[in-house]
């Protein structure tokens, strides 16, 4: 399974936009690119997928590299909501998902 | 709410019992998942059933096993439960067995005293 890599942590001003930025360097042509957030004593949430294109929906936008070796995920405005653990995780398009988690990066939002 | 059932919510037990992870998905959804989060390890994959049959495996012990069952319900069962077996046991759901989006329940934690 390809692995992402993500930093530790970062921190946001409520109301300023976020960019969490992933590198998958091993990334193959049929894997999606998965963002999952995990709130405090939550299990984690579906925030956005993509394949090559960038995406956008309700929750955030996903910025694919042309190369697909790196994405960022892009918070338009953070809330103090989005205070939580973000994963950014591959899966492949054939057989089955194995959504294999890394580490995250942990957001602090401040007020 | 995901729509996925985790039952029970907290479970504290002795070492080198059993206990059962009772896991309902959301509804029209075949596909179950497995995840073990502990302090230290992260998210762990554990299994993948998908309309009863096992799909995928990831790092699960063998003193661990699961099923999921015609109503699509699905189950796990740890045996001979260590200190370190502590952690949050997550379920997840979805509709097909390769799918782009899926619902995690709530979790159960379990505690091995």
């Amino acid at each position: 399974d390809a692995k992402t890599t993500q930093p530790n942590s970062m921190e946001s001003n409520e109301e300023e936009p976020v960019h969490l930025p992933c590198n998958h360097s091993t990334i193959s042509g049929t894997d999606y690119i998965h963002w999952y957030r995990q709130l405090p004593s939550q299990g984690p949430e579906y925030v956005i997928h993509g394949l090559t294109s960038n995406v956008n929906n309700r929750m955030a936008s996903l910025a694919i590299a042309e190369d697909r070796k790196s994405s960022t995920l892009i918070l338009h405005r953070a809330t103090l909501r989005d205070a939580a653990v973000y994963y950014c995780i591959l899966s492949r398009t054939s057989g089955t998902y194995k959504y294999i988690f890394g580490t995250g990066t942990r957001l602090k939002v401040l007020a | 709410d995901s729509g996925v059932t985790q039952t029970p919510k907290h479970l504290i037990t002795a070492t080198g019992q059993r206990v059962t992870l009772r896991c309902s998905p959301r509804s029209g959804d075949l596909s179950v998942y497995w995840y073990q989060q502990s302090l230290d390890q992260g998210l762990q994959f554990l299994i993948q059933y998908y309309n009863g049959e096992e799909r995928a495996k990831g790092n699960i012990l063998e003193r661990f096993s699961a099923q999921q069952f015609p109503d699509l319900h699905s189950e796990l069962n740890l045996s001979s439960l260590e200190l370190g077996d502590s952690a949050l046991y997550f379920c997840a759901s979805s509709q097909r067995v390769s799918d782009t989006e899926a619902f995690f329940g709530q979790g159960t934690r379990l505690t091995v005293v």
